[in-house]
């Protein structure tokens, strides 16, 4: 079956520190895979996405590129915010059959301190 | 902006109450989702709905069933709610129609709800 496997948290850093949240998956094919951001007391809201291998998500300064042969989709960022406190999950969609569920990273914790 | 909206953003009820949790979309997506979120866990999937063609995850207790009347509009209703049935209630629409079939879920701001 499908998996997402991402690094654990809490993750604290500094303001202006860089960024970076592993993810991993396994999944037959060429999934689609997104990273999704949930601030405090919300909803999920997309980041980033990618569609095949090679590309590249970017927003708001993350970015994450969808790399096959590593089966990886690590997001980072340059110079993170205090506004960046968040809980990040790496996601994937199937790309074949029934391709209506998303499986879910169990989520990395980030705090950014001024 | 189109959106997917949840209605309350938060609910009190009673041990044993039923209660239900509304959603809706502007974005006339067919995939309709309901999700269960815990202390900032990843979101467990409970059903979806493509179009009115209901989805259960084997996982999700009876004591959950959803409706769809229409395609703007979902409804999770929680038939006799325990204390471990308190969490975050997450809607998600996604449109997997085309060539946009790989595009991501949408999610609401999610119904936190609580139980006396």
């Amino acid at each position: 079956g499908n998996s997402v496997t991402q690094m654990e948290g809490p993750v604290t850093l500094s303001e202006e520190a860089f960024l970076t949240i592993n993810c991993t998956y396994t999944a037959t094919g060429y999934p689609s895979l997104f990273w999704y951001v949930q601030y405090p007391g919300e909803g999920l809201q997309l980041l980033l996405k990618a569609t095949k291998a090679d590309d590249k998500g970017s927003n708001k300064g993350f970015e994450a590129t969808y790399r096959k042969e590593t089966t990886s989709f690590h997001l980072e960022k340059g110079s993170v915010q205090v506004s960046d406190s968040a809980v990040y999950f790496c996601a994937l969609h199937p790309s074949g059959g029934s391709n209506y569920k998303l499986t879910f990273g169990k989520g990395t914790l980030l705090t950014v301190n001024p | 902006d189109a959106m997917v909206i949840q209605n309350p953003r938060y609910q009190v009820t009673q041990f044993g109450k039923p209660v239900t949790l509304s959603c809706s979309q502007t974005l006339n997506h067919n995939v309709m989702y309901w999700y269960q979120q815990k202390s900032s866990q990843a979101p467990k999937l409970l059903f979806h709905y493509y179009d009115k063609d209901f989805n259960n995850e084997a996982d999700t207790p009876d004591n959950f069933q959803s409706r769809r009347p229409n395609t703007s509009f979902c409804f999770l209703d929680i038939r006799s709610p325990g204390l471990g049935d308190a969490a975050m209630y997450l809607c998600a629409t996604r449109d997997p129609q085309g060539a946009r079939f790989r595009q991501p879920q949408h999610f609401g701001d999610g119904t936190r709800l609580s139980i006396l």
